[in-house]
Formats: structure tokens, C-alpha cells, sequence
């Protein structure tokens, strides 16, 4: 299995609170990417990076906000939590990128995040 | 960004039973990955397919890639409890791999 960590597993917080979720990989890769996942909308995106402080919005980046300081490491923080937010969250990582072909993902186990 | 659409959402089936599940685009496709996803975990590359008119064999399950590459199809023949999942396709040859929603498949004993 690739090397990749989400961080918590399972988290709940309140309305308003702000929220850091973690993905840890050990493995170099240059893509990053964190999705959301609920029922009827199938896995999407809501922000990727292509390298070390290079990151870009996704489908539903509204309300989140990601940093990545270090090859390894992939922040994804909701700023404001609303009950909205509460889902599945995916990292997930991929080693290179053609003009016609990714790399396979990989995931992680996900984090699921209630907001009450 | 591509609009995916994948069907049908929701399958049930006997074991031992045949079904074909579709993924289709109005754009060309450069490439296109299936996943499977099951409960609780993170979802798992099935196959990558990037020639038009490709047909790529996984044991039981058979995928192929449109000639225009604007839809592709996973065929699953002899289903078994152990293909419970949920079925989702990519496109490749992006930085922003936005996935289709889709095919929740049960396999009922």
C-alpha cells in the first residue's frame, strides 16, 4: 500500500469552529489532492496541489483552504465549519503526470468529519 | 473540466449474474481510469485505459474504451458478492481529476 496517512480518522466539532485535517504521505509524490465524499455526489474535488506551495480549487472549494509547506504534507482546513461540511474526506496522491495519462491515485482511508 | 456521467447509479444483482456499467462524457476522453471503492475505504485503481476502441481483461471484468474515446464500459461477467462496491471513472491527462458519481453495485448472495 502507498505510504499515505489521514489525520483524525474521525473527528466531530461545532458550527463555527475552525477544523485542520492532515495527509501525510511517505512516498514523494508530486500530486496532492483532497476530495469530499456523500451520498449521490460520488468523490469530488475540492483542492489539489502540483507541488510544494503550489495548490489550485477544485469543484466545491468554497469554505476550505489548503497549505502544503512540505513535499509530504497536504493541510486541508475549513475555516468556519458549517453542518454542510459534514462528509468523507479523501487524500489522495499520484506520482506523475502526461499530456494523456495520470499515475494511479491512491487513497487514504479518509477522515469523517461531523459538524454539528 | 469534463462532466462525467456514469451509469446506472444504483445496481443489484444476484451472484452469478452479468452487468455492464457505463461512463460517458460529451468531450474526448485523453485517457480514463476505473476505481473501485469499498465501504469504509479509500477507492482502488481497477484499470487505466487510453487507445480508443481498447479492451483491457481484469479476470472477470472486462473494460473497454469507446472509438471516439467519449464513453467507456466495465462489463463484470459471473458477478460475486466479493464485486460489492462502488464503481467510479476518471479522466486522465489532467491535473484536476474529477470523478463521476458513480455505480453503487450490490451482489446478493
Amino acid at each position: 500500500d502507498a505510504g499515505i496517512t489521514q489525520s483524525p480518522r474521525h473527528k466531530v466539532t461545532e458550527t463555527g469552529t475552525p477544523v485542520t485535517l492532515r495527509c501525510h504521505q511517505t512516498e514523494n509524490h508530486r500530486y496532492m489532492y483532497w476530495y469530499r465524499q456523500d451520498p449521490g455526489h460520488g468523490l469530488r474535488l475540492i483542492h489539489y496541489s502540483y507541488g510544494v506551495k503550489d495548490t489550485d480549487k477544485g469543484e466545491v472549494s468554497d469554505g476550505y483552504s489548503v497549505s502544503r509547506s512540505k513535499t509530504e504534507d497536504f493541510l486541508l482546513t475549513l475555516e468556519s465549519a458549517t453542518s454542510s461540511q459534514t462528509s468523507v474526506y479523501f487524500c489522495a496522491i499520484s506520482e506523475a503526470l502526461s499530456s494523456s495519462y495520470n499515475s494511479p491515485l491512491h487513497f487514504g482511508n479518509g477522515t469523517r468529519l461531523t459538524v454539528t | 473540466t469534463q462532466l462525467l456521467e456514469q451509469s446506472p447509479q444504483f445496481l443489484s444483482i444476484q451472484e452469478g449474474e452479468n452487468l455492464t456499467v457505463y461512463c460517458n462524457s460529451s468531450s474526448v476522453f485523453s485517457s480514463l481510469q476505473w476505481y473501485r471503492q469499498e465501504p469504509g475505504e479509500g477507492p482502488v485503481l481497477l484499470v487505466t485505459v487510453v487507445t480508443g476502441g481498447e479492451v483491457k481483461k481484469l479476470k472477470r471484468l472486462t473494460f473497454q474504451f469507446g472509438d471516439a474515446r467519449k464513453d467507456s464500459s466495465l462489463h463484470i461477467t459471473a458477478a460475486q458478492p466479493g464485486d460489492t462496491g462502488l464503481y467510479l471513472c476518471t479522466q486522465g491527462g489532467s491535473e484536476k481529476l474529477v470523478f463521476g458519481k458513480g455505480t453503487k453495485l450490490t451482489v446478493n448472495p
